[in-house]
């Protein structure tokens, strides 16, 4: 399986201010998801993000609010922007496995004051 | 949108006592996986399922692939405290493409 960090690992953020969320991968990967936990939920996916070319977003997700970057084959970063307190949430990088199973990072924990 | 029906919601057991949960679709999945998430923890993958009615184990753990493609299983048996947890379904339509989950369940062990 893959080893994913992630950075933050948490943070406290004031109302309208942007945090960007770093996912390093330990091996190439062609796509990586992004996907978001909030309190007591299950997970819902944000954005599909492919090295070379712009994210997918998923029906209700909007790149000015989540903006992806994806620069290489084994990094990628998720801007929540101009947060309010419905964003805090916890914020997951997953990849795909070499059978298609997705791994996890340990999440980023996002809370918005 | 497809969604994912997981049941039960929770669930409170005895030390060694088997647990048994599962999840339905209206749609076909081509993959089914389970996974648990601790408390500050990211999902770790437990079990992956790719043939309609395959049974596979994991130590004390055995989930199915539903014959129809739309269900899943997934059994714990002799529970242990450690046990305790989130249990998530998910499906997925081709490999490697992202996934669909279910909304989890609750597992508390009392020993």
């Amino acid at each position: 399986s893959a080893v994913i960090s992630q950075k933050p690992s948490r943070d406290i953020c004031q109302r309208g201010t942007s945090l960007t969320i770093q996912c390093q991968v330990d091996s190439q990967v062609t796509m990586m998801f992004w996907y978001r936990q909030q309190p007591g939920q299950s997970l819902t996916l944000i954005a599909t993000a492919n090295q070379g070319s712009e994210a997918t977003y998923e029906s209700g997700f909007v790149i000015d609010k989540f903006p992806i970057s994806r620069p290489n084959l084994t990094f990628s970063t998720l801007t929540v922007s101009n947060m309010s307190p419905e964003d805090s949430s916890i914020y997951l990088c997953s990849v795909a496995g070499a059978t298609g199973e997705l791994f996890f990072g340990e999440g980023s924990r996002l809370t918005v004051l | 949108g497809q969604q994912l029906n997981q049941s039960p919601q929770s669930m409170f057991i005895q030390e060694g006592e088997d647990v048994s949960m599962n999840c339905t679709s209206s749609s076909i999945f081509n993959t089914w996986l389970w996974y648990k998430q601790d408390p500050g923890e990211g999902p770790v993958l437990l079990i992956a399922l790719y043939k309609a009615g395959e049974l596979t184990s994991n130590g004390r753990l055995t989930a199915q692939f539903g014959i129809t493609r739309k269900d899943s299983f997934l059994n714990i048996s002799a529970s242990i405290p450690s046990d305790v947890g989130i249990y998530f379904c998910a499906g997925q339509l081709q490999a490697g493409t992202a996934l669909i989950f279910g909304k989890g369940t609750t597992l508390s062990v009392s020993s």
